[in-house]
């Protein structure tokens, strides 16, 4: 089924602890997005990436990298994490950054940083 | 700095028809779009604007007026899978989405 894989669905992570969270997508696209979504805010760009090998800071990226070695695959890591890194994350991608392609998200990664 | 103004919250009888509204600030314009969320689930691409006018799809249609930086999402014969929150989204002069807070929409019978 084409679409995007996030893993894990959800996680209970330790302040202090390291974490990696997974998106895979099968469908081609170039451009790639992290987002975290919190009750009362809009979606909030975490980071980006146009094409594979290329990376953009969004709008909230402290404390979070990510990588795009290929085209399906694009990893958010915490290198150490606090508790207000407790969020719902989504990861997105659509062909281009350009014209009207809808973004498709992934089914997003509830985490609690205790 | 940019902004999107969404209403919080919407209710609205099955059967009838409802309007949700959008205004927006932001540096550059390069697109509108709406998005459906239910709860605790992943947003879904509804519909998209870059000019001025009426588009429809369905029991669904968004409306642009670039100069008033104003949008509307329009959905008529509600139903009540329509309860969700939607989210209006405007793409800035560096191809960026900025997010609105959402409108939380529900349905009564």
């Amino acid at each position: 089924i084409a679409g995007i894989t996030q893993a894990p669905t959800s996680q209970i992570l330790a302040a202090g602890r390291r974490m990696t969270l997974r998106c895979t997508q099968d469908m081609r696209h170039n451009a790639m997005y992290w987002y975290r979504q919190d009750l009362g805010l809009g979606l909030r760009l975490i980071h980006y990436s146009n094409t594979a090998g290329t990376t953009g800071k969004g709008e909230v990226p402290d404390g979070y990298s990510v990588s795009r070695a290929n085209t399906d695959d694009f990893p958010l890591t915490l290198a150490s994490a606090v508790p207000s890194q407790t969020s719902v994350y989504f990861c997105a991608s659509t062909p281009g950054s350009e014209g009207g392609y809808g973004y498709t998200f992934g089914s997003g990664t509830r985490l609690t940083v205790v | 700095g940019q902004n999107i103004d969404q209403p919080t919250e919407m209710t609205a009888t099955e059967g009838a028809i409802v309007q949700i509204n959008c205004t927006y600030q932001t540096s550059g314009f390069n697109g509108l779009f709406w998005y459906q969320q239910h709860a605790g689930e992943a947003p879904t691409f509804l519909s998209y604007n870059v000019l001025d006018g009426l588009e429809e799809k369905g029991r669904f249609s968004s409306f642009l007026s670039r100069s008033k930086g104003y949008s509307y999402l329009l959905l008529k014969e509600l139903q009540m899978k329509d309860s969700a929150s939607y989210l209006c989204a405007v793409r800035d002069s560096n191809y960026q989405l900025i997010w609105g807070a959402g409108t939380k929409l529900i349905i009564k019978p």
